[in-house]
């Protein structure tokens, strides 16, 4: 099947730093990317929709400024946590979504812990 | 309001003991519906798409069926490594996706 690579998979920063976080697909081309982030034994908290080329659109209550999302090719996505704080400490996941079968495939997932 | 529920929420199985998880949608303009199974500290691996209803697709000890309403992801003879966060999804049009809460699985040797 087809593979979605992230990195890195773990990340530990002092709080007030930046954390950047990729997102490839690897044999396929993503115009569209997802952010989640997934707390402790909950489900997928969609933060934001990643499109090649143009802003990404952010969910109600996810701040734009905070989490940086670029998508500047077809195969990339990042996601800059800014000036984290412990609060953003979370298991960040990345989707793809192969535009020729419509099948989403997910990344390995990020864990940021702050300090 | 459109959703995805899936249930139960947690399921604990014997090993060989057979059993189905359900997820069921109200979208409308379904483009498929997909299953996941996650284990801890991972993301989503891919298991199955399934586009229309009447569609059935297996994969070891998985089998994956969908109805106009809802999908059944049935488990044949479960072995303690099927143990896992089982998730569905569902693809609508706009490119959006619906999650369920997932199921939580658990073979029990």
């Amino acid at each position: 099947g087809a593979v979605v690579s992230q990195h890195p998979s773990r990340v530990i920063c002092k709080s007030g730093t930046s954390v950047k976080i990729e997102c490839r697909s690897l044999d396929f081309q993503a115009t569209t990317m997802f952010w989640y982030r997934q707390f402790p034994k909950q489900s997928l908290m969609l933060m934001a929709t990643s499109n090649e080329g143009s802003k990404a659109t952010y969910e109600q209550g996810v701040e734009k400024d905070k989490f940086l999302i670029n998508h500047a090719s077809l195969t990339l996505s990042t996601l800059t946590v800014t000036s984290a704080h412990p609060e953003d400490s979370s298991f960040y996941i990345c989707s793809a979504l192969d535009v020729n079968t419509g099948e989403l495939f997910f990344g390995e997932g990020s864990r940021l812990t702050v300090l | 309001e459109d959703q995805v529920t899936q249930s139960p929420e947690a399921l604990r199985l014997q090993e060989g003991e057979s059993s189905s998880l359900n997820c069921s949608y109200t979208v409308s303009g379904l483009r498929g519906l997909f299953w996941y199974r996650q284990d801890p500290g991972k993301g989503p691996e891919f298991l199955f798409t399934l586009y229309s209803a009447g569609e059935e697709k297996e994969k070891e000890r998985l089998k994956a069926t969908l109805t106009k309403k809802e999908s059944f992801l049935h488990i044949t003879a479960p072995k303690p490594e099927d143990s896992a966060t089982y998730l569905c999804a569902v693809h609508y049009t706009g490119n959006q996706f619906y999650f369920g809460t997932g199921t939580s699985l658990t073979v029990i040797p």
